[in-house]
This record gives C-alpha cells, sequence and structure tokens, in this order.
C-alpha cells in the first residue's frame, strides 16, 4: 500500500518567514495530493491540493509542488502570520472504486510572532 | 462543502466497555470513512462504510473490534467494542466530494478509556 512520509515533524519560523514542509510518497499510481490544516482541537480541513499532471499550485501565500518522478511534493507557505500555527498534514491517494487516502505524520508549525 | 455532526464529542469510558459513536451528514453521500487519530498522531483509515454492503477495513483493524453500521445515506455509526486504554483517541467521521476529492471531517469523537 501507499507510504507516504513527512518532514519536519515539527517547525518554528518568524512571523514574516516561509515555512517548507515536505512529503515523499511510494505508489507511483498516486495522483491526487492534498494538503490539510489542522489548528488545535478542531477538525482537519483542506488547504490546497494538486493533481499528477500539475507541477505546481498557488493560492494566495500557498503554494504547493509535485515531482511525480522523484515522488515527492512540498508545500510552501510565505509571508507566515500567527494564524498559520497549527498541525499541517500532506496525504496522498490514488485511484479506484474508492478513495482510501494515506496521510504524513504531521508537522507541527508554530509562527512566532 | 459537507456538514457532518458527530456525537459523541468526548466520552470516558471504563475498560471492557464498548461506546458507539454517531455521524451524521446533511447530505446523501456514497461512502463514509471512519478515522483514527492517536494523540499527536497522524490520521489512520479505519474503515470505509458504503450504504448497503458490508464495511471495508484496513489492514490491523477487525469488524469484531469496530463494527460499523451504515443504515442510509446521510448516517454511520462506529463501535469501538471492549475497549482499552489504547483505545484513547479521537475518531473522525468523513465523507467525500466526490467531484474534487476534498475530504470534510467531523468535529471528532474524543474517547478516553481508564
Amino acid at each position: 500500500g501507499e507510504n507516504v512520509e513527512q518532514h519536519p515533524s515539527t517547525l518554528s519560523v518568524q512571523e514574516g518567514d516561509s515555512a517548507v514542509i515536505k512529503c515523499t510518497y511510494s505508489d507511483s499510481a498516486s495522483n491526487y495530493f492534498p494538503w490539510y490544516k489542522q489548528e488545535l482541537g478542531k477538525r482537519p480541513q483542506l488547504i490546497i491540493d494538486i493533481r499528477s499532471n500539475v507541477g505546481e499550485k498557488k493560492d494566495q501565500r500557498i503554494a504547493v509542488t509535485l515531482n511525480k518522478t522523484a515522488k515527492h511534493f512540498s508545500l510552501h507557505i510565505t509571508e507566515t502570520q500567527p494564524e498559520d500555527s497549527a498541525v499541517y498534514f500532506c496525504a496522498a491517494s490514488s485511484p479506484g472504486g474508492y478513495q482510501k487516502v494515506t496521510f504524513g505524520i504531521g508537522t507541527k508549525l508554530q509562527v512566532i510572532p | 462543502s459537507a456538514v457532518i455532526s458527530q456525537k459523541p464529542s468526548r466520552d470516558i469510558c471504563q475498560r471492557g466497555t464498548s461506546l458507539t459513536i454517531q455521524c451524521q451528514v446533511d447530505s446523501q453521500v456514497t461512502m463514509m470513512f471512519w478515522y483514527r487519530q492517536q494523540p499527536g498522531q497522524s490520521l489512520t483509515l479505519i474503515a470505509t462504510a458504503n450504504q448497503g454492503s458490508e464495511a471495508t477495513y484496513e489492514s490491523g483493524f477487525v469488524i469484531d473490534k469496530f463494527p460499523i453500521s451504515r443504515p442510509n445515506l446521510t448516517f454511520s455509526t462506529l463501535t469501538v467494542s471492549n475497549m482499552s486504554p489504547e483505545d484513547s483517541s479521537i475518531y473522525l467521521c468523513s465523507v467525500e466530494n466526490g467531484l474534487d476529492r476534498e475530504l470534510f471531517f467531523g468535529e471528532g469523537s474524543r474517547l478516553t478509556v481508564l
């Protein structure tokens, strides 16, 4: 089955700096790569996703890149703000009868004001 | 988007007992997913529940321990049976936005087993 590795597990940045979280996946059939943000005590929520036919996607201060050959993808947050502090999960999903999503272990991001 | 209600939101349970978690969705969905999130850990898929058929369990999870019901297209239950302290976790119900593949999660049910 799919295996998703994520690093770093914790990340502290100064407000205004950039943050980068990296993930690798094992199943070359995976074609959908979402990123979820989970604030303390809250449910995970999708912040951005990328499909295997795209190399990069941006949404305001957030961008995701995908390298299919190397089987890795990354989340980039620019101009970080304290409200970006949360746990971020990368995930990979392969096509099939139902969507089985495999999550990375999570990165706890702390933005220091 | 989908609005998902879960209950209980939290509970403290005694070892050896069972607890049923309910998940209600505000729209009809084909599949519902049950995840476990142990303290400080990632999200692990327990099983996928289709209406009218048996749930599909992931490796490491069995029906006797985590029986699931799916009586209609908007509701599912997950039972955690014969609980031990190792079952202390947050259990999350989830559904997929079929068009975009986005997962929507319930608030989660935080179980503490003493």
